[in-house]
């Protein structure tokens, strides 16, 4: 069964510093990997989709990168803004078989950028 | 705006009464998806429609019943539900067979169950 961590569960930067999230999936075998934002009670907004045969994907100040031999994601956000303060979550879609459609979550860091 | 729209924003209910949920996606994506979000727990897939067709069912009580008339529309029809199932309830659709499949979020509705 697919499992994604993320870590730090929550991070809390100055305005203007660089930052990484991390996430992990214990299953190699993926189809895609997205990286969301969700602000308070709010729907996900998708940021970047990295298909399995890519190594990363860029969106104005936000770089994702995919090692998929090692399970691991970054989600890199330069000259952050208290306006990307909001909770980023990772999800993997696995290749093929049963649960083939199904995004796995992890459980979001949260992210505070202090003015 | 995603091109994913749910309706009612929030519901709240008793336990013994019967609501649905509806959503609808204006990006004429083929596959849509009910998720649950509950506090402290990742995003959990309940249902999944591609073309229509119901392809997955994550081991979802009964008293929550799936509809998919048309590509277009997805509703969750709700009843006897349990305090426990408060929770926000996530649309998303998607266009299977293309490249991507990167799937579309709507807003949620926030579910409270007395």
């Amino acid at each position: 069964k697919q499992e994604v961590t993320q870590i730090p569960a929550a991070l809390s930067v100055p305005e203007g510093e660089n930052l990484v999230l991390n996430c992990s999936f214990t299953d190699s075998a993926i189809y895609n990997l997205q990286w969301f934002r969700q602000d308070p009670g709010k729907g996900l907004t998708s940021l970047l989709l990295i298909q399995s045969s890519q190594r990363e994907q860029t969106s104005g100040r936000l770089n994702a990168s995919l090692d998929k031999s090692s399970g691991r994601s970054t989600l890199y956000i330069a000259a952050s803004q208290p306006g990307d303060s909001a909770t980023y979550l990772c999800a993997v879609r696995l290749r093929s078989g049963a649960g083939s459609y199904q995004l796995t979550f992890g459980k979001g860091t949260k992210l505070s950028v202090i003015p | 705006e995603t091109g994913v729209t749910q309706t009612p924003r929030h519901l709240v209910m008793g336990m013994t009464n019967k609501k649905s949920l509806k959503c609808e996606q204006h990006l004429g994506h083929n596959a849509m998806y009910w998720y649950k979000q509950s506090a402290k727990k990742p995003l959990e897939l309940m249902f999944v429609y591609n073309f229509k067709e119901q392809t997955e069912n994550n081991s979802v009580p009964s008293r929550f019943s799936p509809e998919c008339p048309n590509s277009s529309h997805l509703f969750l029809h709700l009843h006897t539900l349990q305090p426990e199932d408060s929770a926000l309830y996530l649309c998303a659709s998607s266009q299977e067979g293309g490249r991507g499949n990167e799937q579309f979020f709507g807003p949620g509705t926030r579910l409270t169950v007395l």
